[in-house]
């Protein structure tokens, strides 16, 4: 079946614009995570969906950032006013539910804020 | 908080050979879960493998085996035979046993980057 999917693969934003990264999880998969991995860094997590319901989002940056998964599906990670050390790598992953399931990554979204 | 750290930033191995990743990692908690996660260039991230803190059996996927040590908090990855195909960064990562909510996330070190020469 298919894998996680992101969109865009690639976004280039001039310092100031919003952004709004997509992610597509496993069909029926519970539970979702967004992490945020700078060049030639670990990934850090940023956000936890279980279902609609948004029950962690201490790895958020700042108040710039915002994620939604209004009908426990599709996530929408958005930045707004990017600035430049918002620039990374923004992974999804979902797993069937919860901690004890692998999470599934996809391929990542590459932000560079110009 | 737990922390996980990888402080070899780069290995190389000659191809068929073995080679060691090393990880270390803190924690207050007695039960957890420690993976080591390979990112090929193309960067999706793939678990290699897995081990239940409660276990004291190393965990082993084919080629690859885990040297795990609790009481030194010790975590590393031995590749056999490698392949050229191994040739990615691989990361060390962290989880709570208690896997409600917030306790689902994965801690990540810093990653190393492996190259296999032919």
């Amino acid at each position: 079946g298919a894998g996680v999917s992101q969109s865009p693969r690639y976004k280039v934003a001039k310092r100031g614009q919003d952004v709004a990264l997509r992610c597509d999880p496993i069909s029926g998969h519970v539970s979702l995570f967004w992490y945020q991995q700078a060049l030639g860094q670990g990934p850090e997590f940023l956000t936890y969906f279980q279902n609609e319901a948004q029950l962690d989002k201490s790895g958020l940056p700042s108040d710039r950032f915002f994620a939604e998964r209004p009908e426990g599906s599709v996530s929408t990670l958005k930045i707004q006013r990017t600035q430049q050390e918002d620039s990374a790598v923004y992974l999804c992953a979902s797993s069937l539910r919860g901690g004890y399931y692998e999470q599934y990554f996809g391929p990542g979204t590459r932000l560079t804020v110009t | 908080a737990q922390t996980v750290t990888q402080s070899q930033p780069e290995m190389s191995v000659q191809e068929a050979e073995t080679v060691t990743l090393s990880c270390t990692y803190d924690t207050s908690e007695s039960d957890y879960y420690l993976f080591w996660y390979k990112q090929p260039p193309s960067r999706q991230m793939i678990l290699v493998i897995r081990q239940e803190a409660y276990k004291q059996q190393n965990a082993t996927e084919n080629r690859f085996s885990v040297n795990f040590q609790k009481a030194a908090k010790s975590f590393s990855l031995k590749i056999s035979d490698s392949q050229l195909g191994d040739a990615a960064m691989y990361f060390c990562a962290y989880r709570s046993f208690h896997h409600t909510g917030a306790n689902s996330k994965l801690t990540f070190g810093k990653g190393i980057t492996l190259s296999v020469r032919p």
